[in-house]
C-alpha cells in the first residue's frame, strides 16, 4: 500500500496527559500537512512542512501542539497536557509541489483523538 | 478570510435520482475549488476539482462548474447509486498561496436509499 498511513488510528487518553501521532507520507511526496476535523465540521489547517521545514502554523496550533519532520519523511504531531476540546479526529494529508502549480493532497484514514 | 459555505445535510435520495449539493465560497483573488468525499471508514479522496472561472470539474458522473459570478460550485450528478452515500465537503485553495492548503466547508452527508 503506498498511500498515507497514520498511527494510531485510536487513541483514548485521559485529561493532562501527552499523546504523539506519527504520519507516514506517500514516498516521493516533499509536502506534509496537518488537519483537525471535529464532529459535524470539516478539517481545518493546523499546519504544513515542504521537506523538514515547518513553513505555516495555524493560530489553532497552540504552544500545547508541537510537530516535526526531522528527515523529511514522516512526522509526528504532539499535544502536550491533553484538554476535552482537544478531541477530534486529526488528518495527514500529503502532496508534491512541482513549478509552483497545485497537485492534490492525498489524505490518511486519521488518528481519533478522545481526551476523557 | 478565505471561507467555504455548503448546504447542511443530510440529503437522503433514492436511487437513480438527481443530486444537487450547494457551495459557495469567499475568498480573494482566484481560488482553485474541490470536491472531496469521504465514504464511511475511510479518508478523504479528491473527487474533482476546477482551477480557474467557468472550468468544469467531472469524475465518476459528479460535476461541478467554477462560476465566479455567484462565487459557486455546486456538485451535481444526473443519477445516484447506494454506493455514492458518503460525506461530501467542497474546499478551496487561496490562488498563488505558497502553502496550497485546503479551506473546507461542513460536509454534506448524502444518503442513498435503494
Amino acid at each position: 500500500d503506498t498511500g498515507v498511513s497514520q498511527d494510531p488510528r485510536h487513541k483514548i487518553t485521559k485529561r493532562g496527559q501527552n499523546v504523539t501521532f506519527r504520519c507516514d507520507p506517500i514516498s516521493e511526496h516533499n509536502r506534509l500537512y496537518w488537519y483537525r476535523q471535529t464532529l459535524g465540521q470539516g478539517p481545518e489547517f493546523l499546519t504544513y512542512f515542504q521537506n523538514e521545514a515547518q513553513l505555516e502554523k495555524s493560530r489553532l496550533l497552540s504552544d500545547r501542539f508541537s510537530a516535526e519532520r526531522p528527515k523529511g519523511s514522516f512526522s509526528t504531531l504532539e499535544i502536550q497536557r491533553t484538554e476535552q476540546g482537544d478531541s477530534a479526529m486529526y488528518l495527514c494529508a500529503s502532496s508534491s509541489v512541482s513549478g509552483g502549480s497545485y497537485n492534490e493532497q492525498f489524505f490518511g484514514p486519521g488518528t481519533r483523538l478522545t481526551v476523557l | 478570510g478565505n471561507s467555504v459555505t455548503q448546504m447542511e445535510g443530510p440529503v437522503t435520495l433514492s436511487e437513480e435520482a438527481f443530486l444537487t449539493i450547494n457551495c459557495t465560497y469567499t475568498a480573494t483573488g482566484y481560488p482553485s475549488l474541490f470536491w472531496y468525499v469521504q465514504y464511511p471508514g475511510e479518508g478523504l479522496q479528491l473527487l474533482l476539482k476546477a482551477t480557474k472561472a467557468d472550468d468544469k470539474g467531472s469524475n465518476k458522473g459528479f460535476e461541478a462548474t467554477y462560476r465566479k459570478e455567484t462565487t459557486s460550485f455546486h456538485l451535481e450528478k444526473g443519477s445516484v447509486q447506494v454506493s455514492d452515500s458518503a460525506v461530501y465537503f467542497c474546499a478551496l485553495s487561496e490562488y498563488g498561496g505558497a502553502t496550497n492548503k485546503l479551506i473546507f466547508g461542513t460536509g454534506t452527508l448524502l444518503a442513498v436509499q435503494p
